[in-house]
């Protein structure tokens, strides 16, 4: 089965930048989507189809995929975009989600 | 615009059959070439999709669960439901369904929007 791996967690102090990685054999090949959530709430679509926003998603949020790594950057990062990420590919008919990532905002 | 509403028993006995139903509502269920996903999450960890449906009935699911999962779509009642049977303790978690922009049974998608969730408990 395919894995994709993210770290457990990623700490950031507001106003800089937050990277959030994404592993997987060739996943550059292979179109990502990120999620956030916050507690108690549905995951949130962030980012398509490796680098696009959708509407209402402000434009500190990024994407990018290339080689075995997808990335999910938030600049200017604030207190609200604390929460879990989730990265999401497809591989052998079958949609695979990352462990997620817990993104702390000190 | 769209949203999605699950609903179905929170509680179901060890060895029977969950069954969620989603209903559509702020555009057509058969409308846009959209297909239509299962994902759920036990508490505290993971996403983990179920499988997806096309109005036309055409599905295809995660192969750990291939054997006890089953989907149909009802596009009268803009519904599509899930049947998830001999259940245990390892299948509790929320539940969510989401619109799914796959172009093809077997085409990559994204999730968007989901609905708010359900939990079922599967517990004597």
């Amino acid at each position: 089965s395919y894995d994709l791996t993210q770290p457990p967690s990623v700490s950031v102090s507001p106003g800089q930048t937050a990277s959030i990685t994404c592993s997987g054999d060739k996943l550059g090949t292979k179109y990502v989507a990120w999620y956030q959530q916050k507690p108690g709430q549905s995951p949130l679509l962030v980012i398509y189809q490796d680098t696009k926003r959708p509407s209402g998603i402000p434009e500190r949020f990024s994407g990018s995929n290339s080689g075995n790594t997808a990335t999910l950057a938030i600049s200017g990062t604030q207190a609200m975009d604390e929460a879990d990420y989730y990265c999401q590919a497809w591989d052998s008919n079958t949609v695979v989600f990352g462990g997620g990532t817990k993104l702390t905002v000190l | 615009q769209v949203q999605l509403q699950e609903s179905g028993p929170g509680l179901v006995k060890p060895s029977q059959t969950l069954s969620l139903t989603c209903t559509v509502s702020g555009g057509s269920i058969s409308s846009g070439s959209y297909y239509w996903s299962w994902i759920r999450q036990p508490a505290g960890k993971g996403l983990e999709w179920i499988g997806r449906i096309y109005t036309s009935g055409s599905t295809i699911y995660n192969p750990s669960l291939t054997t006890r999962v089953s989907m149909w779509v009802d596009p009268s009642k803009n519904q599509f439901s899930l049947r998830l049977s001999s259940v245990t303790a390892t299948d509790t978690a929320v539940y969510y369904c989401a619109r799914d922009h796959g172009s093809g049974t077997f085409q990559p998608g994204w999730f968007d929007p989901w609905g708010q969730g359900t939990l079922v408990t599967v517990s004597s």
